[in-house]
């Protein structure tokens, strides 16, 4: 079965600090790897997404970078604040279908 | 204003008892998909349809049955529930751009079931 394995299950962040997070994938071809935020009582939302011909996306205080020779992609939180507290889940499609793969979450707390 | 809506967003019921959770877009979306959530295991996909009258398996779908027979409206029906279907379910809905790129999945808000 295809699978994202996401770590770490959860982090404690001072707030400024940066916060990571990391996803690694096995030997399928994926074509988007999406990064969504979930409140506690809400659904996901996407937070940022890249896909496999760029190396680093940033939007804001979030970054993601993917290596695709590793297998690998994360989301880097510069200057974690507090309203970034907030489950966090990668995830990502194989080509050619609508299939979501999603890691299992970490749950991060950024401490004031 | 646009969002994805579910029905019910609190359920209690007791094994095998048939229910329906209902999940309707107002953006016009082709694509929209049913997840489950448990807790260590994140977000698994149950079931997800392309457009009217096309659906596909997600990675969990024993257990479930979907219908799209209007683009708006995706119901996720349990047949026969049990109680290792308790869960928190999510309806997402997006876009499907030419040439099969993806874009952003909207979530409703919800549904937590509790089969007994």
């Amino acid at each position: 079965q295809q699978q994202v394995k996401q770590s770490p299950q959860s982090l404690i962040v001072q707030k400024g600090g940066i916060s990571i997070i990391n996803c690694a994938y096995e030997n399928t071809a994926f074509d988007y790897f999406p990064w969504y935020q979930q409140f506690p009582g809400k659904g996901p939302a996407l937070l940022i997404a890249i896909r496999p011909d760029v190396s680093e996306k940033k939007e804001g205080r979030f970054t993601i970078s993917f290596n695709k020779s590793a297998k690998q992609f994360s989301l880097h939180i510069m200057d974690s604040q507090p309203g970034d507290s907030a489950t966090y889940f990668c995830a990502a499609t194989p080509s050619g279908t609508y299939k979501y793969i999603f890691g299992t979450g970490t749950r991060l707390k950024v401490l004031a | 204003e646009a969002q994805v809506t579910q029905n019910p967003r609190y359920l209690i019921t007791v094994t095998g008892k048939k229910l329906t959770v209902t999940c309707s877009q107002n953006m016009n979306h082709e694509y929209m998909s049913w997840y489950r959530q448990d807790p260590g295991l994140g977000l698994r996909q149950i079931y997800y349809s392309m457009n009217v009258e096309v659906t596909d398996k997600g990675d969990v779908p024993e257990g479930y049955k979907v219908s799209r027979k209007e683009k708006r409206n995706f119901p996720l029906i349990l047949e026969s529930p049990s109680p290792n279907q308790t869960s928190l379910y999510f309806c997402a809905s997006s876009p499907v751009m030419t040439g099969g790129r993806k874009e952003t999945q909207y979530f409703g808000p919800g549904t937590r079931l509790l089969v007994l």
